[in-house]
């Protein structure tokens, strides 16, 4: 059973730091791209990053490009996200997402993290 | 202000069909294969569509999705209390701003 526990959330004020962490099982995490997707309080999906099987492939949205890091640890069936100068707008429930290709390039994303919760506050 | 739009809600009565839309763009649904998900409150959200039209195991054949120039289309027939959730569209954007989009999502309510 495909299995994937985010942690790493929690109360942070604006412009500090956080790194979350998703520990993958289940399944062979090498052979495919991993995402990280967030919803704010009340809202919609949005896609935040992706990274490719080999972590050679990378994409950030323009929201967070430059503040955020993704990467992974093959070795560990591990994905992270290291978040940086840290916004109130970037409250939200983050969720680690599996690929169902190897390549970056798909929006077909075939299992989901329950999330992490980030809030950004004073 | 998302990319791809959705209608904010849709509702039909218990055993009747159901339709979704998902507008976008040529950058977008207009060359590149279009995904589809249910988000129930408190769940993780499950993909029920991608490639346009591909059903992952699982996903019951009441659910068909379709695409056509920059729009794409959820059905979902057989209508039960059951399928009460936020669906979302999503696809790739070759547009070199983002790389994957999705709509605002949309509240189905079965009646």
């Amino acid at each position: 059973e495909v299995q994937l526990v985010e942690s790493g959330g929690g109360l942070v004020q604006p412009g500090r730091s956080l790194r979350l962490s998703c520990a993958a099982s289940g399944f062979t995490f090498d052979d495919y791209a991993m995402h990280w997707v967030r919803q704010p309080p009340g809202k919609g999906l949005e896609w935040v990053s992706g990274i490719s099987w080999n972590t050679i492939s990378i994409g950030y949205a323009g929201s967070v490009k430059g503040r955020f890091t993704i990467s992974r640890d093959n070795a560990k069936n591990s994905l992270y996200l290291q978040l940086n100068s840290l916004r109130p707008e970037d409250t939200a429930l983050y969720y680690c997402v599996k690929s169902i290709t190897s390549a970056r390039a798909s929006s077909s994303f075939d299992h989901w993290g329950q999330g992490t919760l980030v809030t950004v506050s004073s | 202000q998302s990319v791809l739009t959705q209608p904010p809600s849709v509702s039909a009565a218990a055993g009747q069909k159901v339709t979704i839309s998902c507008s976008g763009s040529s950058s977008n649904i207009g060359s590149n294969f279009v995904s589809w998900y249910q988000h129930l409150p408190g769940t993780a959200p499950k993909l029920l569509i991608y490639d346009n039209n591909k059903r992952p195991s699982g996903i019951p054949d009441r659910f068909s999705g379709s695409k056509s120039g920059t729009s794409a289309t959820l059905g979902i027939t057989g209508l039960q209390t059951g399928d009460e959730a936020d669906y979302y569209c999503g696809t790739w954007d070759s547009s070199l701003i983002t790389d994957v989009v999705f709509g605002g999502g949309t509240k189905l309510t079965v009646l």
